[in-house]
């Protein structure tokens, strides 16, 4: 059973508009949400993160949105660029799986110039 | 700094031989993961090791994979005999394991052995 639902499966952007990717989890116990971002031939690498304890955080173009009551989170992307595109998880874990992460699908964006 | 060492890149093998993976982690992270990535199943856990001890290998499709962590600065994936549905990308990623008891410490990733079993 997929315990963090992401999507959508793929999104194509022009250049300067907005990427908006959605997932959603079950587990109440979850207290942290991190984003990885991935480019072919890489492994994935951490992009932002977020606890439950605010409802929003910024880094640069990238914000997470955060809601506990629907437990859902969001990435969005604003002035998308060709650079951004790659594969993005979303991600969640709790306290007492000593690290785990649970995986989304992933999302595979592409911006077009 | 290294980030996680990841051996061999990529890997063509045929049906039925032993391949071995081999993972170096982060000098001082405690937590060592295991992952397949496939388009269809994305990013599966196979297993995950907390201070050199498995926790959990749930995610191991079968008995033909084992995997190990001797100590704190190597573990291998090993898959005998080998199959053409074992072809994907593994990764290995290591942590410094939840601090405060509140989630996990960033992952960081590998760059991935690519297998393709013919």
């Amino acid at each position: 059973q997929q315990q963090v639902k992401q999507s959508p499966q793929s999104l194509i952007v022009q250049k300067g508009g907005i990427s908006i990717i959605n997932c959603a989890y079950e587990n109440t116990a979850f207290d942290y949400f991190p984003w990885y971002q991935q480019f072919p031939g890489k492994g994935p690498a951490l992009l932002i993160a977020i606890r439950p304890d605010v409802s929003e955080k910024k880094e640069g173009r990238f914000t997470i949105s955060f809601n506990k009551s629907a437990k859902q989170f969001s990435l969005h992307i604003m002035d998308s660029q060709p650079g951004d595109s790659a594969t993005y998880f979303c991600a969640a874990s709790d306290g007492s799986t000593l690290g785990r992460l649970y995986f989304g699908r992933g999302t595979q964006l592409t911006v077009w110039p | 700094d290294a980030g996680v060492i990841q051996s061999p890149r990529h890997e063509v093998t045929e049906m039925g031989q032993e391949v071995t993976l081999r993972c170096k982690p982060i000098s001082g992270h405690n937590s060592l993961f295991w992952y397949r990535q496939t388009m269809m199943r994305g990013l599966e856990l196979l297993i995950y090791f907390n201070n050199n001890v498995p926790i959990d290998d749930s995610g191991m499709p079968e008995d033909r994979f084992s995997a190990k962590m001797p100590n704190a600065s190597f573990s291998t994936l090993k898959i005998q005999p080998s199959e053409p549905r074992d072809s994907a990308v593994y990764f290995c990623a290591s942590s410094l394991g939840p601090s405060g008891g509140r989630g996990t410490g960033e992952l960081f990733f590998g760059e991935g052995s690519r297998l393709t079993v013919l």
